[in-house]
């Protein structure tokens, strides 16, 4: 079956502008995460969704960064006013229910390079 | 806050086995994680350890847990030049609601053959 897929999976994009990263879950699950991969380290966690609600945003770096997920499946992540420190890897995964048992399993991810 | 270590490079020759050591923070982690990330894929879970157990094994890998030193390692056995990749150790931070992975900074495996 389908994994989880992300588009683009690369995106350069000049200082200052705004980008949306796509994230398709596996049909079917409910928790959805969001991390970013800076060079050299491991992923780091930014946002979580259950269902359609953000239920732990403390992993977002300021207000800049926003996500939705307005039907409970495909879910965006909104960058403004980029900065050159906003380039890394975005990764999502999506696991069944989100509990600590379930398998979150991950896209290819997202590079962003800001110019 | 929690923290995962990891040291970052490990060579090997092929055929010879790997291990790979990481420590981590929460003493209240459940589970303990072993990922594999290759060059333009994305992170695959090779295999977990639930925190009561000592070792787990699966066909060439075998994880042992010292949850007194808060110490993780892998073992990979028999390693191939296919097993060249980035190893990441995580745990789970159970804050609130959320059960979001703390990773270590990975370990760049590179096998010789």
């Amino acid at each position: 079956g389908a994994g989880v897929s992300q588009t683009p999976s690369n995106k350069v994009t000049e200082k200052g502008k705004y980008v949306e990263l796509r994230c398709d879950p596996i049909s079917g699950h409910t928790a959805l995460y969001w991390y970013r991969q800076s060079l050299g380290q491991g992923p780091e966690f930014l946002i979580y969704f259950q269902g359609t609600g953000a239920a732990d945003d403390s992993g977002l770096p300021n207000d800049r960064f926003f996500a939705v997920r307005p039907e409970g499946s495909v879910s965006t992540l909104k960058i403004q006013r980029t900065e050159r420190g906003d380039s890394a890897v975005y990764l999502c995964a999506s696991s069944l229910s989100g509990a600590g048992r379930d398998e979150q399993y991950f896209g290819p991810g997202t590079r962003l390079t800001v110019t | 806050g929690e923290d995962v270590e990891q040291s970052l490079f490990l060579s090997v020759r092929e055929g010879d086995s790997s291990v790979i050591n990481c420590t981590y923070t929460d003493s209240s982690s459940t589970y303990l994680y072993w990922y594999k990330q290759e060059p333009g894929a994305g992170l695959q879970l090779l295999t977990y350890i639930f925190s009561n157990m000592d070792m787990k094994q699966d066909q060439r890998l075998t994880v042992l847990l010292n949850k007194k030193d808060k110490h993780l390692s892998l073992r990979i056995a028999d390693t191939q030049t296919g097993d060249s990749a980035i190893y990441f150790c995580a745990e789970i931070d159970y804050g609130g609601a959320t059960n979001k992975l703390i990773f270590g900074t990975g370990t760049l495996l590179a096998v010789q053959p």
